[in-house]
């Protein structure tokens, strides 16, 4: 099975900060990554698939990259809103994995 | 609007059995792969099972394979997953969330609310 690795786990940063995830895939999945945002008490919510593509009405703050093993997760000015837990997961397999989460909390 | 709504939580015993529903809306719930995912209480993600667009294929994580079953009535636009033989590892709160696409491999773009169960003796 492929294993998800998500970095940090914990993040602390200001308003205005520019904050960047890493995913690292255990073998290749080509570009098959989505990104996910989950607030406390509630259900995910899909931000990225495909690596890059935004999701409608995701603000364009957020931005994705990588291929193959290595991705990341970008909020170029960071918003309150944003404050949150962020999950990578990978969908190259019938069984969609998903990386240990990192929570992005208020510095 | 689309939405997902599931039921048939609550508290189970080990060893005993629960089945949850799922009903959606606003969209044509015989053109997508649908799953189940969980999450322990303060834990991460953990997809669960996927059923395919007509209910032909179905997938489960190693974790739940052979204890839980994954079905879907395309008549009625809902999903179920029949949980057996509950360990007290399988507490968590479990999604029913709607794949982007037909198949199994895809990011998912709805998720319902979320429904508690709770295996304790």
């Amino acid at each position: 099975d492929i294993q998800m690795t998500q970095s940090p786990s914990t993040l602390s940063a200001s308003v205005g900060d520019r904050v960047t995830i890493t995913c690292r895939a255990s073998e290749s999945i080509s570009v098959w990554l989505a990104w996910y945002q989950q607030k406390p008490g509630k259900a995910p919510k899909l931000l990225i698939h495909e690596t890059s593509s935004l999701e409608s009405g995701v603000p364009s703050r957020f931005s994705g990259s990588g291929s193959g093993t290595l991705f990341t997760l970008t909020i170029s000015s960071l918003q309150p809103d944003d404050f949150a837990t962020y999950y990578c997961q990978e969908y190259n397999t019938y069984s969609l994995t998903f990386g240990g989460g990192t929570r992005v909390d208020i510095k | 609007q689309v939405q997902l709504v599931e039921s048939g939580g609550g508290v189970v015993q080990p060893g005993r059995s629960l089945r949850l529903s799922c009903a959606a809306s606003g969209f044509t719930f015989s053109r997508y792969g649908m799953h189940w995912v969980r999450q322990a209480p303060g834990k991460g993600l953990e997809w669960v099972a996927v059923t395919i667009y007509d209910g032909s294929k179905e997938y489960y994580a190693d974790s739940v394979r052979g204890r839980f079953t994954i079905s879907r009535d395309n008549s009625k636009n809902t999903m179920d997953l029949q949980m057996n033989s509950l360990r007290v590892e399988d507490t968590a709160v479990y999604y029913c969330a709607k794949g982007i696409g037909y198949n199994y491999g895809n990011p998912l773009d709805t998720w319902g609310q979320g429904i508690l169960v709770t295996v304790s003796s």
